[in-house]
């Protein structure tokens, strides 16, 4: 299964509301997380389940989607959100498969 | 507070085998809950899943590196560890220990802070 993010790169002013997008290759039906990655750090994980909010993640973030069609909304971006964010299927593995990535810089 | 740390080696010549140990705290390897993981992610690139483990010991590679890869896991130690051989500059990377759960999500809810391997002679 591939995954495929974009836009690449999202250029976005603070307090906008930022959208990613997330397409499998095919169904992984609601098997998808998203990460945030921030420079020389690990990456953290935000939303499982295409839409569960992992815990202490803000409600600012969440998720939608299902099949091959899953969306990250971030309502109100703040500072500390100017990252990269990945999403990852876990629908029917080996193997585990991540999206290429998208970088929310600031406009 | 369950944490991760990898451990190993931050170079390795060509050809030779890569060896990384990813040490558990505040939790048990041996939790029926979680499988244990290793995924690694390239100089300014994305992110690649390489094994996950499970505490008896099985285990389930990424195809792209089947061949050369071996994850083990050490119960008493409370460690799981990561083998790569025949390492080409290709397999220079920050390498991340994780955790993943066994039933329901298989996100990656607990990382390590990452080790960088450099492959260079």
């Amino acid at each position: 299964i591939v995954m495929t993010q974009s836009p690449g790169t999202l250029s976005v002013s603070p307090g906008e509301r930022a959208t990613l997008s997330c397409r499998a290759s095919q169904s992984v039906s609601s098997n998808v997380a998203w990460y945030q990655q921030k420079p020389g750090q690990a990456p953290r994980l935000l939303i499982y389940g295409a839409s569960t909010r992992a815990t202490g993640i803000p409600a600012r973030f969440s998720g939608s989607g299902s099949g091959t069609e899953f969306t990250l909304t971030i309502s109100s971006l703040q500072s500390e959100d100017f990252a990269v964010y990945y999403c990852q299927e876990y629908h029917n593995w080996p193997p585990l498969t991540f999206g290429g990535g998208t970088k929310v810089d600031l406009k | 507070q369950p944490q991760l740390q990898e451990s190993g080696p931050g170079l390795v010549k060509p050809s030779e085998t890569l060896s990384l140990t990813c040490t558990v705290s505040g939790d048990s390897i041996s939790s029926s809950s979680y499988f244990w993981a290793w995924i690694r992610q390239p100089p300014g690139k994305g992110l690649e899943w390489i094994g996950n483990i499970y505490y008896s010991g099985n285990s389930y590679y990424n195809p792209s590196l089947e061949s050369r890869v071996t994850i083990s896991v050490d119960t008493s130690s409370n460690h799981f560890s990561l083998s790569l051989k025949s390492v080409t500059a290709a397999d220079t990377a920050v390498y991340y220990c994780a955790r993943t759960m066994v039933r329901g999500s298989n996100a990656f809810d607990l990382w390590g802070q990452g080790a960088l391997v450099t492959v260079a002679s």
